[in-house]
């Protein structure tokens, strides 16, 4: 059974850096073709990408937040973590982790943290 | 690398059928067979409904279907069902360096 959970802080101040980070359990982040993902959501907004690591340690950006994101993973602790730098009340939003293998498919997710960006 | 661009609001009654449509560009939906959709109820994290464009996750109902022609995906729900009024995303492949770019979403009532 695959799961998933992001945890991290629940207030940052603008221009603050945060850190999230997805702790899952049911798959490996070494098995060829598996990937973990962070896609975001505003109150009453779309979702957005932001960032999909692989199992062999490759990392893809989008190019709108590239500058301000990194990914990392720990395999042995089955965690990835997301920093997101710079942050600003246009950051608030639900961020998910999500779990893909084979392709940009995202079969199970995790429920969300809601970040709020506040002075 | 611009979203995908969805119908923001459809409407069905129960047992019709409806579409849903989700237009990209020849960088994204028009080259790869790699578009999923997604159903987001309020409140809760979304669900896979179909991937690579026509396939459905075990345990998913068959109601729901997945096509592509040129530049647009396509979300096809027959036999409308109350409990299908959600939001629904589109996703898309985009190539190595933007592997995943979404939709804007589209929130589906059903009358």
């Amino acid at each position: 059974q695959i799961t998933l959970k992001e945890s991290g802080p629940t207030l940052v101040k603008p221009t603050q850096t945060l850190t999230l980070t997805c702790t899952f359990s049911g798959f490996s982040l070494s098995t060829s073709g598996v990937g973990v993902g962070w896609i975001r959501q505003p109150p009453g907004k779309a979702l957005e990408w932001l960032a999909l690591i692989y199992w062999d340690d490759d990392k893809r950006y989008s190019p709108s937040l590239k500058s301000r994101l990194t990914i990392t993973k720990d395999t042995s602790k089955n965690q990835v973590v997301l920093t997101m730098t710079n942050m600003d009340p246009v950051d608030t939003a639900t961020y998910y982790c999500a779990h893909s293998e084979d392709g940009p498919n995202f079969d199970y997710w995790g429920q969300g943290t809601l970040v709020t960006v506040s002075s | 690398q611009s979203a995908l661009t969805q119908p923001a609001s459809v409407s069905g009654s129960p047992g019709q059928s409806i579409t849903i449509s989700c237009t990209g560009t020849s960088s994204d939906v028009g080259s790869y067979n790699l578009v999923s959709w997604y159903q987001q109820h309020p409140g809760k994290a979304p669900k896979l409904m179909i991937y690579e464009g026509s396939k459905r996750p075990s345990g998913v109902s068959n109601r729901f279907s997945g096509s592509k022609s040129g530049n647009t995906a396509s979300l096809t729900i027959s036999g409308l069902q109350a409990e299908d009024e959600a939001d629904y995303y589109c996703c898309s492949y985009a190539g190595s360096s933007t592997p995943v770019v979404f939709g804007g979403g589209t929130k589906l009532t059903v009358l």
